[in-house]
């Protein structure tokens, strides 16, 4: 089965810019949707496609996707995106990254 | 706006039956995949099957055997039973909406509030 690998942490300072990795076999061949997830909140969808930007995520928000690496980047760090992220891909069924918490110092 | 209620048991005994509930508001049910979605304690998030209006299911293989999802479009609801629970499908449940954009292109776009389910002798 298909398997997708995240960071387990990620610390950028308030401000700058952190990048989420999401590695998997020519995951640069399919469709990479990012999701962010606060405690006790439902996940949201805040890029699908690899770099769509759903209605109301803002523009700090951006993604990528080649090769072997598919990446969310959040540029302006603010304290409110201190969460954890999730990649996800379709392979015959839908498959879940392990989850990156960002930490926002 | 799309909004998903769920509701169902929050405490249940090994080996009893779970079971679950998510009523669709504000949208169609048709042309959509529905599916369930559950994050164990300190866990990351594990997609457990779906479902389509026309009664289309596909499951996680590990699960399949023990899950049966169904829906009733004329309700706008649709439902998840698993069987033979233990301690390790304790969880927080979600159910969701599969959007489509595209060939193997199925994010989620719209979520339940998430029901904790407790499964303790």
């Amino acid at each position: 089965s298909y398997e997708v690998t995240q960071p387990l942490s990620v610390s950028v300072a308030l401000g700058q810019t952190a990048r989420i990795s999401c590695g998997g076999y020519n995951i640069g061949s399919k469709s990479v949707h990012w999701y962010q997830h606060k405690p006790g909140q439902a996940p949201v969808l805040v890029m699908f496609s690899n770099h769509n930007r759903p209605s109301g995520i803002p523009e700090r928000f951006s993604g990528s996707n080649s090769g072997n690496t598919a990446t969310l980047t959040i540029s302006r760090v603010q304290a409110g995106d201190e969460a954890d992220y999730y990649c996800q891909v379709w392979d015959i069924t839908m498959v879940f990254g392990g989850g990156t918490k960002l930490t926002v110092l | 706006q799309v909004q998903l209620q769920q509701w169902g048991a929050g405490l249940l005994k090994p080996s009893e039956t779970l079971s679950l509930t998510c009523a669709v508001y504000g949208g169609s049910f048709s042309g959509y995949y529905w599916t369930w979605i559950r994050q164990p304690p300190g866990r990351g998030l594990e997609w457990i099957g779906q479902i389509n209006h026309s009664g289309t299911t596909t499951y996680k293989p590990s699960l399949k055997s023990r899950v049966t999802i169904s829906a009733a479009p004329s309700k706008k609801q649709f439902s998840l039973k698993m069987t033979s629970v233990t301690a390790a499908d304790t969880a927080v449940y979600f159910c969701a909406r599969l959007a489509y954009c595209g060939a193997d292109c199925y994010p989620v776009d719209n979520w339940g509030q998430g029901h904790l389910v407790t499964v303790s002798s």
